[in-house]
């Protein structure tokens, strides 16, 4: 089956730590997003890559980071140095399309980051 | 950063009302995409919408990308319980390929 996949569903985090979320797709999408979603609230972006090698800062960077080796795979770390880890990640993918237009993205089912 | 206005927050209704939702900006957008998050999941794209005027149909849903470009509405008829969640719309912005999210939109049906 085609699609994007996320691990682990829960991670639990202790203070000073470092985790990393998964995120992977075999849709051939050139295009991968993270988002962070806090309760009653809509996405708000992290990080995307729209190439191999390359990623750029979403709005609430800080704290995070990425890295993007292979077109199927962006992981995310989120680092001791982001104070409030708590929330649900979402990782989203999205096809190439020439002059920008038309973006569509797909998303994974998500990972549930608490704090122990 | 750019915000989509995403009307109404909430809406509780009857099973086999019908509903209607929308998002509208003071922004111009290229593309409207319409979700649904059921809790502890993540989106599912409902519709895609990327001429102004354009209006699509995904079963009992149907969408349209305002002719200004600036609004969008979706509706459901004949709601069933399994259409319980959150409806979140988003917009590419013109000369942006980063998506624009709404609040969303939490649906509740009394059976």
């Amino acid at each position: 089956d085609g699609g994007i996949t996320q691990s682990p569903k829960y991670l639990f985090r202790k203070e000073g730590q470092n985790v990393t979320l998964s995120c992977e797709q075999n849709l051939n999408h050139d295009a991968m997003y993270w988002y962070r979603q806090d309760p009653g609230q809509g996405l708000r972006l992290i990080y995307y890559s729209q190439i191999v090698n390359d990623f750029q800062k979403g709005d609430i960077a800080e704290g995070y980071s990425v890295s993007r080796e292979k077109k199927e795979s962006f992981p995310l770390t989120v680092t001791s140095a982001q104070k409030n880890p708590t929330a649900f990640y979402l990782c989203a993918s999205s096809p190439f399309h020439l002059g920008g237009a038309q973006e569509t993205q797909y998303f994974g089912p998500g990972t549930r980051l608490l704090v122990l | 950063g750019q915000q989509l206005n995403q009307s109404p927050q909430s809406m509780f209704i009857q099973e086999g009302e019908d509903v209607s939702m929308n998002c509208t900006s003071s922004s111009i957008f290229n593309t409207w995409l319409w979700y649904k998050q059921d809790p502890g999941e993540g989106p599912v794209l409902l519709i895609a919408l990327y001429k102004a005027g354009e209006l699509t149909s995904n079963g009992r849903l149907t969408a349209q990308f305002g002719i200004t470009r600036k609004d969008s509405f979706l509706n459901i008829s004949a709601s069933i319980p399994s259409d319980v969640g959150i409806y979140f719309c988003a917009g590419q912005l013109q000369g942006a390929q980063k998506l624009v999210f709404g609040q969303g939109t939490r649906l509740t049906i009394n059976p």
